[in-house]
């Protein structure tokens, strides 16, 4: 079984760009989740879809971050302007509806680095 | 305060040792309880999940659950090298809820 795909793996950009990430979950999992880990912490939850519809996303920075999962399957995260702060990893999981939160499954993230 | 807590080490022991991983928490709701492991630059993934109180064994590892002192333990028997990562503990209040608290994550190195 193919895992969850992220790209790019590493991106650099200065403050006030705009950077988007990538995320192609594991086939069939309904439910897809953007978390971002700062160093040393561990990983916030984002946002969380529910096939296209967007399920939770009460702790995501709506004046600057965006993301859609169009049809459901892919989905992408937009940081527009970037600042400082958001330097992290960015990590995509998914999971199948129903089997409770333990079954999330997590790419291998997206470290972005703004300077 | 933080709704949950993990003392982020490092910790390191030889091979062989017994690890003790350990969380506290203060949402009383929280009814689920994961360990995940996570390798440099590599994404979490699951190691142990348990449900309310008790004990739940799995080959080396053992996870316990006190929730009467909101505590949770991860022990690692027999500690091997490629047992050396960060470990992180996350919570939730109910299965289909599917917001996870993570603590910081321990790092755990094994020496040789």
């Amino acid at each position: 079984e193919a895992g969850v795909a992220q790209s790019p793996r590493y991106k650099i950009i200065e403050k006030r760009q705009s950077v988007a990430f990538w995320c192609n979950p594991i086939s069939g999992h309904a439910t897809l989740y953007w978390y971002q880990q700062i160093l040393g912490q561990g990983p916030k939850l984002l946002i969380q879809f529910q096939n296209n519809g967007v399920v939770d996303d009460s702790q995501l920075p709506k004046d600057r971050f965006s993301a859609e999962r169009l049809k459901g399957v892919d989905s992408t995260l937009k940081i527009q302007p970037a600042k400082l702060e958001d330097s992290a990893v960015y990590l995509c999981a998914s999971s199948i509806p129903g089997t409770g939160t333990y079954q999330q499954y997590f790419g291998p993230g997206t470290r972005l680095t703004v300077t | 305060q933080k709704e949950v807590e993990q003392d982020p080490g490092p910790l390191s022991v030889p091979e062989g040792a017994i690890v003790s991983l350990n969380c506290t928490y203060s949402n009383s709701a929280f009814q689920y309880f994961m360990w995940y492991r996570q390798y440099s630059r590599k994404g979490p993934e699951l190691l142990m999940y348990t449900y309310s109180s008790g004990n739940k064994e799995d080959g080396r590892f053992t996870a316990q659950v006190d929730k009467s002192s909101k505590y949770i333990s991860l022990f690692i028997r027999d500690s091997q090298p490629s047992d050396s990562a960060t470990y992180l503990c996350a919570m939730s209040r109910e299965t289909g809820a599917n917001n996870l608290f993570f603590g910081t994550g321990t790092r755990l190195t094994v020496i040789p």
